[in-house]
């Protein structure tokens, strides 16, 4: 079984430009989560989709966005680039909605550079 | 606010025991998850607590009391591939995850 994928792996862009940032979680998963991890900050939440709805979000400002298709893809978009969105960005699939226990698998992760 | 805190950084050898802290201070609870992760990969899942006391698998134990806000994650016969940093994270009354800032564990031989 395949895991999750995250496409591109590196990504450099400059202050003010947009990224687009996607996810293909594990066949039969229809739950993604997005964090943003930086050194010594910890894993963030930014959202979670669940069929093609978003289900919760965490703290960022509206620059940060999302969608979720009907096959369940994912993708995250962050627009006016800020040197502070510098970071991992993790895309994490599960069963279903994280309204319960479900394992979390987590994608190799977009490194973001800002500059 | 919420915050799980858990200690920055960790050093142990090769062979021993070591006790990893977290503790909690979040709006409701529904589950303490703990993850590893090697540096330069993904997260991976360890282990689940919602009911208070200690669950084991295989050398990796997990200790959870919702009274304190705190659980640990205790690895046993420590080897070379432990070495990475191990989160700890909580599940709110929204059922959303909080996450601590991870320990880095280093193993010395």
């Amino acid at each position: 079984k395949a895991g999750v994928t995250q496409t591109p792996r590196y990504l450099i862009k400059t202050r003010g430009q947009q990224v687009t940032l996607s996810c293909s979680p594990i066949s039969g998963h229809r739950s993604v989560s997005w964090y943003q991890q930086t050194p010594g900050q910890g894993l963030q939440f930014l959202f979670e989709y669940f069929s093609e709805t978003q289900r919760n979000k965490g703290n960022f400002p509206g620059r940060f966005s999302g969608r979720q298709f009907s096959n369940s893809r994912s993708e995250m978009n962050v627009s006016t680039l800020e040197l502070g969105d510098s970071a991992l960005y993790l895309c994490a699939s599960s069963l279903s909605s994280v309204y319960s226990y479900n394992e979390q698998f987590f994608g190799p992760g977009t490194r973001l550079t800002v500059l | 606010g919420q915050n799980i805190d858990q200690p920055t950084e960790m050093t142990a050898t090769e062979g021993a025991i070591v006790q990893i802290n977290c503790t909690y201070q979040t709006s409701g609870f529904n589950g303490l998850f703990w993850y590893q992760q090697h540096a330069g990969e993904a997260p991976t899942f360890l282990s689940y607590n919602v009911l208070d006391g200690l669950e084991e698998k295989g050398r990796f134990s997990s200790f959870l009391s919702r009274s304190k806000g705190y659980s640990y994650l205790l690895l046993k016969e420590l080897q070379m591939k432990d070495s990475a940093s191990y989160l700890c994270a909580v599940m709110d009354s929204n059922y959303q995850l909080i996450w601590g800032a991870g320990t880095k564990l280093i193993i010395k031989p």
